[in-house]
């Protein structure tokens, strides 16, 4: 079975860091492409980030040069790094698998979500 | 980058009643566009993939269509179960932008 669990969210102080983390079942990490997406409190859902399995990396201009996207091989784990955080950040925070179809690109699955909250 | 406009912003309707959910581009996407659902407290779920291929396990009461800028989410006889958020999403360039979603009350 495919699946994808998250791990790692908890209250981190503006400006601190925090390390999520994504660990895979029933695919290989590597030889996808994969995204963070998240979801603030009662609103919509947001892109974030995306690690293709060239290990070219894309960010949100909201995110970018604050949140690193990476992936261990050997643990079959996606893992997204962020830094200088601020209260905007306060998010579920998804990883989902990036499927491609021909050229086209979809979302399946998705993890559960990890909640990360900034706030002092 | 791309926007996403869906209407309406939240829809009440009845179980059997046809509800169609519409998504623009701001710019054509030709047919680079995905239809999630996401019910309370659960992560979203594909429904929809390149504007009209349902999903595997997906029930055929759900369609989309469309192609360029407008797209359209079709459930043909609501179910009590499809209470949910609908989003729509583009993957035709990154940032891979979502529209705003559109909850569904019953």
């Amino acid at each position: 079975e495919v699946q994808l669990v998250e791990s790692g969210g908890g209250l981190v102080q503006p400006g601190g860091s925090l390390r999520v983390s994504c660990a895979a079942s029933g695919f290989t990490v590597s030889s996808n492409h994969m995204s963070w997406v998240r979801q603030a409190p009662g609103k919509g859902l947001e892109w974030v980030s995306v690690l293709y399995r060239d290990y070219s990396t894309y960010y949100a201009d909201s995110v970018k040069g604050r949140f690193t996207i990476s992936r261990d091989n050997s643990q079959n784990t996606l893992y997204l790094q962020m830094s200088s955080l601020r209260a905007e950040d306060t998010a579920v925070y998804y990883c989902t698998r990036d499927v491609e179809s021909g050229s086209f690109l979809y979302f399946h699955p998705w993890g559960q979500g990890t909640l990360v909250t900034v706030s002092s | 980058d791309i926007q996403m406009t869906q209407s309406p912003s939240s829809l009440s309707a009845s179980v059997g009643d046809r509800v169609t959910i519409t998504c623009r581009a701001s710019q054509t996407i030709n047919s680079y566009l995905n239809w999630y659902q996401q019910k309370p407290g659960k992560a979203p779920n594909l429904l929809i993939y390149t504007a009209s291929s349902l999903q595997s396990g997906v029930p055929s009461r759900f369609s989309g269509s469309g192609s360029g800028t407008d797209f359209t989410l079709t459930i043909s006889s609501l179910q009590p179960e499809d209470f949910a958020t609908y989003y729509c999403q583009q993957s035709y360039n990154t940032p891979r932008t979502f529209g705003q979603g559109t909850k569904l009350e019953i």
